[in-house]
């Protein structure tokens, strides 16, 4: 059974630093992976998709990676901004139009 | 612009009284979601639905009925709702291909007292 899982839960950062966002899963077989962004009270947002034979996706000052064989995805932040302070949420599509979502990272940029 | 749009945004309502959640997108996608999000459990699928008609279950579908008669449309009816269903509810649609992101509505507060 796929299971995912983002840590930290919560982050506080100063603003102007680069960090780092993890989310792990437990089985490869994976048809892609998808960060989102979720601010109170809002829907997500779609941040950046990465498929299943990418190793990375950039936009802006985010950039995602993809390791299936070890089960782990990254999203790296650069130059945060209090502007970036949301959850972050990765979610696994299993194939067959099943998503599999983290808990989220809850991340706040200190100004 | 392209959106979907999830009605109502809030709804306080009473065990046993059915209530339909409405979803609607105007991107012309194929697939369309429905999930739930609780605390500490995070996002969890309840059913999607690849293209008219064609519907399946998602990870937590006990208690919900959903249906796709037009591509734009995807309700989600709750027969006899139970306080155990008090969430945050996400419709979500794509084109359902590898590299197709989903897109999210601004969700759906329910209070099922």
């Amino acid at each position: 059974k796929q299971e995912v899982t983002q840590i930290p839960a919560a982050l506080s950062v100063p603003e102007g630093e680069n960090l780092v966002l993890n989310c792990s899963f437990t089985d490869s077989a994976i048809y892609n992976l998808q960060w989102f962004r979720q601010d109170p009270g809002k829907g997500l947002t779609s941040l950046l998709l990465i498929q299943s034979s990418q190793r990375e996706q950039t936009s802006g000052r985010l950039n995602a990676s993809l390791d299936k064989s070890s089960g782990r995805s990254t999203l790296y932040i650069a130059a945060s901004q209090p502007g970036d302070s949301a959850t972050y949420l990765c979610a696994v599509n299993r194939g067959t139009y099943k998503y599999i979502f983290g808990t989220g990272t809850r991340l706040k940029v200190l100004a | 612009e392209a959106q979907v749009t999830q009605n109502p945004r809030y709804l306080i309502t009473v065990t046993g009284k059915k209530l339909t959640v409405t979803c609607s997108q105007n991107m012309n996608h194929e697939y369309m979601s429905w999930y739930r999000q609780d605390p500490g459990l995070g996002l969890r699928q309840i059913y999607y639905s690849m293209n008219v008609e064609v519907t399946d279950k998602g990870d937590v579908p006990e208690g919900y009925k959903v249906s796709r008669k037009e591509k734009r449309n995807f309700p989600l009816i709750l027969e006899s709702p139970s306080p155990n269903q008090t969430s945050l509810y996400f419709c979500a649609s794509s084109f359902g291909g590898s590299n197709q992101p989903q897109h999210f509505g601004d969700g759906t507060r329910l209070s099922i007292l």
